[in-house]
């Protein structure tokens, strides 16, 4: 079974600043979909960024990049120019080709001090 | 476009008492999911469903936990009985057709504490 593991439960990082998440997950699939979502207190959960496992090229949206590492199976999330709407649990999951189920980590904490 | 509505939004209940949530996906979505999200952890898939039916529901405790869909739009999620470890957040999704590389989109929850 895939696993997602988050090793940072809290982060913290001064506005304007840039902070990185990690994320690391274990497969034995090629074909995957890789997704960073943000979930704001007491807010729903959004998409902030997907990866396709087949594509070299790091996805960007905005401030929002990713590292993607597939042979080290590392998948961390940089946020650019921090800002205090940006303070929220993200989650790092994990969807296989072949099934429909995403597999999310535990989540880390971020807070942007002002 | 409106979202994923759930309601309630909070529910305090006994255990072993039976509690209901309900879901509204967003309109053509073909696909809804149910997770739990127990406080300091990630979702946890529950239940997908595809139209009506039933796509994956390897993780739903079927000895206390039931779902349905009813003509592939809402869907209700009931506990009965509750536990005390049933005390969580259930969120509700949901995406277009289910394809792998899709956004689902969340609704808001319903946080649940069972005493």
């Amino acid at each position: 079974a895939q696993t997602v593991t988050q090793s940072q439960p809290e982060m913290s990082v001064q506005e304007a600043e840039t902070v990185t998440l990690s994320c690391t997950y274990d497969t034995s699939e090629s074909d995957y979909y890789l997704f960073w979502y943000k979930q704001p207190p007491s807010r729903q959960m959004i998409l902030v960024i997907r990866q396709e496992a087949y594509k070299q090229q790091n996805a960007t949206e905005n401030r929002f990049s990713v590292n993607f590492q597939k042979a080290a199976k590392s998948f961390s999330l940089k946020i650019s120019d921090s800002q205090l709407g940006d303070a929220a649990m993200y989650f790092c999951a994990y969807r296989s080709g072949g099934a429909q189920k995403l597999v999310f980590g535990q989540g880390t904490r971020l807070t942007i001090n002002p | 476009e409106a979202g994923v509505a759930q309601s309630p939004r909070y529910k305090i209940i006994e255990k072993r008492q039976s509690v209901a949530f309900w879901c509204n996906p967003i309109s053509g979505h073909a696909t809804l999911y149910w997770y739990q999200q127990i406080l300091g952890q990630g979702p946890k898939l529950l239940i997908q469903f595809q139209n009506n039916g039933v796509v994956d529901d390897s993780q739903l405790p079927k000895d206390r936990f039931s779902a349905e869909r009813l003509k592939g739009v809402d869907s209700t999620l009931k506990i009965q009985p509750a536990k005390l470890e049933d005390s969580a957040v259930y969120l509700c999704a949901s995406s277009s057709r289910g394809g792998v590389g899709e956004t689902q989109y969340f609704g808001p929850g319903t946080r649940l504490l069972v005493l």
